[in-house]
């Protein structure tokens, strides 16, 4: 099955500044990289998503990237602000023959320090 | 549009009792899955239909976790008997289409504590 692997677990960064996120996935056949963010106490809400034949995304300050090569997506925040602060994860998608199967990675914990 | 709904929000059983959870997906969505979120973990997919059929079911825990989605909308997830390491929030999410790339729409979660 797919294992996708997330870094940092753990990440504080000043206001303003940018904040990146990386993830690693393990099978080929995965086509969908949503990343979702989690607010404490509150339901996982997709942020941005990247399909397969495109390299990169971008939505106002959020960007994804990804590079098939080397099976890794990253998402790029800008001009972090204090509501920002939340865990992210990252998941890999594949459709099997009766739906997608998501595959989650274990989430970086975001501080926006003001 | 309404979200997927999940109830309850909390429970707290002690070890060896059974609980349900429940999730109804948003209308029309045909795949459903339930995760187990552990405290500091991604989400782990339990179980994931299609429908009223099982797609994948691989890391359910099958003598104890049991769930159906009899008439392909609602679903409910049971444990029996539950274990201290069941604690966590379990998530039901659903997706619109099979055979495209969608998102999945997450509920609220139930989060349980087995004391």
């Amino acid at each position: 099955g797919e294992n996708v692997e997330q870094h940092p677990s753990t990440l504080s960064v000043q206001e303003g500044d940018s904040a990146v996120i990386k993830c690693t996935y393990s099978d080929s056949a995965s086509n969908y990289f949503p990343w979702y963010k989690q607010e404490l106490g509150k339901r996982p809400q997709l942020i941005i998503d990247i399909r397969s034949n495109v390299g990169e995304k971008k939505d106002q300050r959020i960007a994804v990237t990804l590079n098939k090569t080397a099976k890794h997506f990253s998402l790029h925040i800008t001009e972090t602000q204090p509501e920002d602060s939340a865990v992210y994860f990252c998941a890999a998608s594949r459709i099997v023959n009766t739906g997608n199967q998501f595959y989650f990675g274990t989430g970086t914990s975001l501080t926006v320090i003001p | 549009e309404a979200g997927v709904a999940q109830s309850p929000r909390y429970k707290i059983i002690e070890k060896r009792q059974s609980v349900a959870f429940w999730c109804n997906p948003i209308s029309g969505h045909a795949t459903l899955y339930w995760y187990q979120q552990i405290l500091g973990q991604g989400p782990k997919l339990l179980i994931q239909f299609q429908n009223n059929g099982v797609v994948d079911d691989s890391q359910l825990p099958k003598d104890r976790f049991s769930a159906e989605r009899l008439k392909g909308v609602d679903s409910t997830l049971k444990i029996q008997p539950a274990k201290l390491e069941d604690s966590a929030v379990y998530l039901c999410a659903s997706s619109l289409v099979h055979g495209k790339n969608t998102e999945a729409f997450f509920g609220q979660g139930t989060r349980l504590t087995v004391v």
